[in-house]
């Protein structure tokens, strides 16, 4: 199996709304990643977690809080987020940390009203 | 930081040109990566280089890496319509931090 998977597909929420992204992969992965992602412009990193722990936060406001509750799972808990905030939300995994190739899932369309 | 540059932004071709994308980075690499994203998809990974002058090849695509492994290429021979899509280069410095390029949109007319 060499899919990551996440959940919802889309997601609108307004701005005093709380969300949560999921993601899940059943690769034996020990890093996972988020990752934002406007048109046309290339993924930006915004987590990553290795071996469960949190080891690269790239400067992300605090209204995003990611979890990693095992090694299969990733969520990204949304909270009073802001129209510029809306875009593709990508999780991806690879075997370790970076040098490897990372399998991206489909992403979560989020828009912020 | 580490910053990896993409040219061309945007290539049109007619099918059955060929269709080159380049990528430069400002430190050296410990590797570098290729991804393909569709229009409305998700970024796919094509392959890895990860040593100072290595040539790749996956059918019509073929890679390299440079010998002071700071630039690298990708070369698609007579394109189709199923190469629409961005490609990315992504570049693994010595901290392991990961960059992506700008991306190339490929766009190939029938």
């Amino acid at each position: 199996d060499t899919e990551v998977t996440q959940t919802p597909k889309h997601l609108v929420m307004g701005m005093t709304n709380k969300k949560s992204l999921k993601c899940e992969q059943h690769m034996g992965h020990r890093a996972m990643y988020w990752y934002k992602q406007k048109a046309k412009k290339p993924p930006e990193l915004m987590f990553v977690y290795s071996y469960e722990k949190l080891s690269i936060n790239e400067s992300v406001p605090s209204r995003f809080s990611p979890e990693c509750p095992n090694s299969s799972l990733l969520n990204l808990h949304l909270h009073a987020l802001q129209p510029e905030d809306s875009a593709l939300y990508l999780c991806a995994s690879s075997q370790d940390w970076a040098s490897y190739e990372q399998y991206f899932g489909p992403g979560t369309r989020l828009t912020v009203t | 930081g580490q910053q990896v540059m993409q040219i061309p932004q945007y290539q049109h071709v007619q099918e059955g040109e060929d269709f080159t994308t380049y990528c430069n980075s400002s430190t050296t690499l410990s590797n570098i990566q290729w991804y393909k994203q569709r229009p409305g998809g998700h970024p796919v990974f094509l392959i890895q280089l990860v040593k100072s002058g290595e040539v790749k090849k996956q059918k019509r695509l073929t890679f390299q890496f440079g010998e002071a492994k700071k630039n690298s290429s990708l070369h698609i021979t007579a394109t189709q319509t199923t190469d629409v899509g961005t490609y990315f280069c992504a570049g693994v410095d010595a901290g392991n931090m990961l960059t992506f390029g700008g991306g190339t949109r490929l766009m190939v007319k029938p």
